[in-house]
């Protein structure tokens, strides 16, 4: 059972322009997500996160939405660089996860120059 | 501070022999985690150990899987015997719990081949 998915495996933008990375989940005892960006031969690495007390966050270029009703949390990156083209993971945490993080599969971005 | 140390980088073994994967986590984290990445179910979780104890190990796929955290500087993670369908990616992560983070740091990343 997959309680955290990201239904695109892969995101193609042009420099400059805005990326937008969705994810699902179906645990509505989740209270507390983050997204890792993640590099090729190196490991995940912590971007941003929101609570859900919360429905947006935002840190520079990076900003994250939460729809609690919906179940479903966005990454938007803007503007987008060429530096940003990873791996970006979602996850989730809730009071009876422990210290688990539940993790979506990934979505490969790409921004092309 | 060094983060995360995983060794080896990467490991190339034939099937049937013993692989032993290493984790230092940073000085202070109080929770290790061993994760293993595959292309086709992402970042699964194999185990976590809160204080050396081991809490959670339902992600282990099966008994060739073992964790080990003599202390709190070093874990192993063993698979014994080894088999194809084990390669992948393996990382390690430490944690340290703060009321309002659930932020994990990452090693990065030992790449295991199973010939």
């Amino acid at each position: 059972d997959q309680q955290v998915k990201q239904n695109s495996p892969s995101l193609s933008v042009q420099e400059g322009r805005i990326s937008i990375l969705n994810c699902d989940y179906t645990n509505s005892m989740f209270d507390y997500f983050l997204w890792y960006k993640k590099y090729p031969a190196e490991g995940p690495t912590f971007l941003i996160s929101i609570s859900s007390i919360k429905d947006k966050n935002e840190d520079g270029r990076f900003t994250v939405f939460l729809n609690k009703s919906a179940k479903h949390l966005s990454l938007h990156i803007v503007p987008s660089q060429p530096g940003d083209s990873a791996v970006y993971f979602c996850a989730a945490i809730g009071p009876t996860s422990g210290s688990r993080l539940t993790f979506g599969e990934g979505t490969q971005l790409t921004v092309n120059p | 501070d060094a983060g995360v140390i995983q060794s080896p980088r990467h490991e190339v073994t034939e099937m049937g022999q013993e692989v032993t994967l290493r984790c230092k986590p940073i000085s202070g984290h109080n929770s290790l985690f061993w994760y293993r990445q595959t292309m086709m179910r992402g970042l699964e979780l194999l185990i976590y150990f809160n204080n050396n104890v081991p809490i959670d190990d339902s992600g282990m796929p099966e008994d060739r899987f073992s964790a080990k955290m003599p202390n709190a500087s070093f874990s192993t993670l063993k698979i014994q015997p080894s088999e194809p369908r084990d390669s992948a990616v393996y990382f390690c992560a430490s944690l340290t719990r703060n009321p309002s983070y659930n932020e994990q740091f990452f090693g990065p990343g030992t790449r295991l081949t199973v010939l």
